[in-house]
């Protein structure tokens, strides 16, 4: 399966609302879908699973939603710290798959 | 607390071999799925490899199957990826990932990440 993130970079300010997309080339069975936040020089983090799960100790600010082919990340008010890559990952069909990331200014 | 430690990394020439290693500690290795996953210079993450809680099922990214092989010692409590015909696109941080939930076979996320190590092929 081919995840297509959109759009490539988001430019904001801080107390906007980011809106992430991740479009799925098929169905993504049973929103197996996750998705990641990376900073540089660090390891990703884990924010969503099961395409709306918050993970453990990430704030309500993240949320995420979606199904079939069509996945959101929202963050509801951005500030700084989000500053980074945001990826999805899909992990309904073997081999599983990233999207290529988007940029958060 | 969990904790992921990769080594074996380094800089190697094209079309020869290396292996990294995964040392697991703080759970239950034995329960949870593990995969490895990359990120390449300038480029995105990609997933490489991945075993079942068991190992009785592995997956490959398309990009390195038939060159590149995942393994488990349970015992040990550690993962290991084979990766031999190595080309300079597999040049990248190499991440060892536990994957979620536990007793998963062939579906499941990555929750936890090592702080990866560096292959350079050239």
């Amino acid at each position: 399966i081919v995840l297509t993130q959109s759009p490539g970079t988001l430019s904001l300010s801080p107390g906007e609302r980011a809106t992430l997309s991740c479009r799925a080339s098929e169905r993504v069975s049973a929103e197996q879908l996750a998705w990641y936040q990376q900073k540089p020089g660090q390891a990703p983090r884990l924010l969503i699973y099961g395409a709306s799960r918050r993970a453990t100790g990430i704030p309500d600010t993240f949320s995420g939603s979606g199904s079939e082919t069509e996945f959101t990340l929202t963050i509801s008010r951005v500030e700084p710290a989000d500053c980074a890559v945001y990826y999805c990952l899909q992990y309904g069909s073997p081999p599983f798959s990233f999207g290529q990331g988007t940029k958060l200014e | 607390q969990v904790h992921l430690l990769e080594s074996g990394g380094g800089v190697v020439q094209p079309g020869k071999s290396l292996t990294l290693s995964c040392a697991a500690s703080g759970f239950t290795f034995s329960s949870y799925p593990m995969s490895w996953v990359r990120l390449a210079p300038g480029k995105g993450l990609e997933w490489v490899a991945g075993v079942s809680y068991d190992g009785s099922y592995k997956s490959y990214a398309d990009s390195v199957k038939g060159r590149f092989t995942v393994s488990r010692d349970d015992s040990a409590k550690s993962l290991s990826l084979h990766m031999e015909s190595l080309r300079v696109e597999d040049t990248a941080i190499y991440y060892c990932a536990r994957g979620s939930p536990v007793w998963a076979v062939y579906y499941y996320y990555v929750d936890v990440w090592g702080e990866g190590t560096t292959v350079t092929v050239s």
